[in-house]
C-alpha cells in the first residue's frame, strides 16, 4: 500500500543544535503539510507545500518539496526546549481527498 | 469558534460492544475525517466525508461506519468493538480536502 517514510525515527539533540527529519513518500503528493504533535497532544499545522521545488521558512523552521513531489524535509535551526515533540509530514495522495501522513521523528532536546 | 470537538475523550469497551465516536466543528468546513494513531505507524486515515451526504473509505476503514447529515457532524462507529481497535483516534476537519487540517483533542479507546 501507499507509504510515507520518515526518518529519523527519534533524535535527540542538545539545545542549540540543528536537526532535520526527511520524509519520502511511495506515491505522488498533491501537497505537502507538516505538523507538530507535543506529547499527550494532538497534531498542530505548521506550513503546507504545493508546487515541486518550493522552499520555505517560518522562523528557525525552513521546509522544502522535492521536485517530483514525492519527498520533503523539515530543518530546524538553533533547536529550543519548546521544539520538543513529533513532526509528521503528510498530503493527499495526487488526485484523491485521501492523507497519508508519515511515520513521525521525535525530537528530544536537552538542555 | 471552538474548532473540532471530539468526545468522548476516554472510553473503555467490552469486545464485541458497539459505541459511537462524536465529532463536531464550527468552521463551515466541507472536508471531515477521521484517523487512528497508534504507536510507531502515524496515522492513519478511516474514513473521509468532502461534503454532507457523501462519506469514503480511507485506508483502514474495516469495522467503522460513518455517516455524514449535516456539514457540522461526523460521528464515527464502531460496531462491534476488537482489541485490535484499541488506539487513539482523531477527527478533523479542512475547509476543503486541500488546506491545512484543524484536529480535535483525540479520544483513548481501550478494548478489553
Amino acid at each position: 500500500g501507499q507509504q510515507v517514510m520518515q526518518i529519523p525515527q527519534y533524535q535527540h539533540v542538545q539545545e542549540g543544535e540543528d536537526f532535520t527529519t526527511y520524509c519520502n513518500s511511495s506515491t505522488t503528493l498533491s501537497n505537502i503539510q507538516w505538523y507538530k504533535q507535543r506529547p499527550g497532544g494532538h497534531p498542530v499545522f505548521l506550513i503546507q507545500l504545493v508546487k515541486s521545488g518550493e522552499v520555505k521558512k517560518q522562523k528557525r523552521l525552513t521546509f522544502q518539496f522535492g521536485e517530483a513531489k514525492k519527498n520533503s524535509s523539515l530543518h530546524i535551526t538553533a533547536t529550543q526546549t519548546t521544539d520538543v515533540g513529533t513532526y509528521f509530514c503528510a498530503g493527499p495522495t495526487s488526485g484523491t481527498y485521501k492523507y497519508i501522513f508519515g511515520t513521525g521523528t521525535r525530537l528530544k532536546v536537552l538542555a | 469558534n471552538a474548532g473540532v470537538t471530539q468526545t468522548p475523550k476516554f472510553q473503555v469497551l467490552k469486545t464485541g460492544q458497539s459505541m459511537t465516536l462524536q465529532c463536531a466543528q464550527d468552521m463551515n468546513h466541507e472536508y471531515m475525517s477521521w484517523y487512528r494513531q497508534d504507536p510507531g505507524m502515524g496515522l492513519r486515515l478511516i474514513h473521509y466525508s468532502v461534503g454532507a451526504g457523501i462519506t469514503d473509505q480511507g485506508e483502514v476503514p474495516n469495522g467503522y461506519n460513518v455517516s455524514r447529515s449535516t456539514t457540522e457532524d461526523f460521528p464515527l462507529r464502531l460496531l462491534s468493538a476488537a482489541p485490535s481497535q484499541t488506539s487513539v483516534y482523531f477527527c478533523a476537519s479542512s475547509r476543503n480536502g486541500d488546506e491545512k487540517l484543524f484536529f480535535g483533542s483525540g479520544t483513548q479507546l481501550s478494548v478489553l
